[in-house]
């Protein structure tokens, strides 16, 4: 079984701060996933990584397979922002969740 | 658009009674899979199927049952034997290319 952990659980940001979710599993996989959960409870997959850096406007997601951890960056950020955020690894045979990262960005 | 729907989006339930919770998806997407989130925890995995007619038990299988008659509906049932159901269940998909479509969830409250 994979743990996932994510940290921090909650965060509350000023709007325009540079914010850092952190997130460390324990064995090795084949892609790691980043999911913005909204308060009415839709997932939306935000990034899918196997190695490296990836980028997607204000959002960057990092990877480091050795280190077993990968981070998630949002940069300027703003209160649309705020939602859930979740770590999830995939095995290769299964998926396996972080608990999630709560996050509140007040104007 | 292609996605998944899960209907309903609210649900109550007596307690001793079976319900269903639907989703279909219009993604042609072989694997499907059904996950419940409580408060404070990790989704966790129910049950799981990677093609028609075939399924497997997940973490939490206890109380549930699914049927995949078809490649795009993978219906669960949370039957009386659940002890604790009142919880958001999300149904998710992959197929060939990467990424994990989730849908927008059910809230099932036993009252």
């Amino acid at each position: 079984k994979n743990e996932v952990e994510q940290s921090p659980q909650n965060l509350t940001a000023q709007e325009g701060e540079f914010i850092t979710i952190n997130c460390s599993y324990s064995v090795g996989i084949s892609a790691l996933h980043w999911l913005q959960q909204h308060p009415g409870g839709g997932i939306v997959s935000l990034f899918m990584l196997s190695s490296g850096k990836k980028k997607h406007g204000r959002l960057i997601a990092t990877i480091n397979i050795q280190e077993k951890h990968s981070s998630l960056h949002i940069t300027a950020s703003h209160p649309r922002d705020s939602a859930v955020y979740i770590c999830a690894t995939d095995t290769g045979n299964q998926f396996y969740f972080g608990t999630g990262t709560s996050l509140t960005v007040i104007p | 658009d292609g996605g998944i729907t899960q209907s309903p989006k609210y649900l109550f339930r007596k307690e001793g009674q079976n319900v269903t919770l639907s989703c279909e998806q219009n993604l042609n997407h072989d694997a499907m899979y059904w996950y419940r989130q409580d408060p404070g925890q990790g989704l966790r995995l129910i049950y799981y199927s990677q093609i028609v007619n075939d399924f497997q038990k997940g973490d939490i299988a206890e109380g549930y049952s699914v049927s995949r008659e078809k490649k795009e509906s993978f219906p669960l049932t949370v039957t009386s034997a659940q002890k604790n159901p009142t919880a958001f269940y999300l149904c998710a998909s992959t197929g060939q290319g990467p990424g994990y479509t989730f849908g927008s969830g059910t809230r099932l409250t036993v009252v």
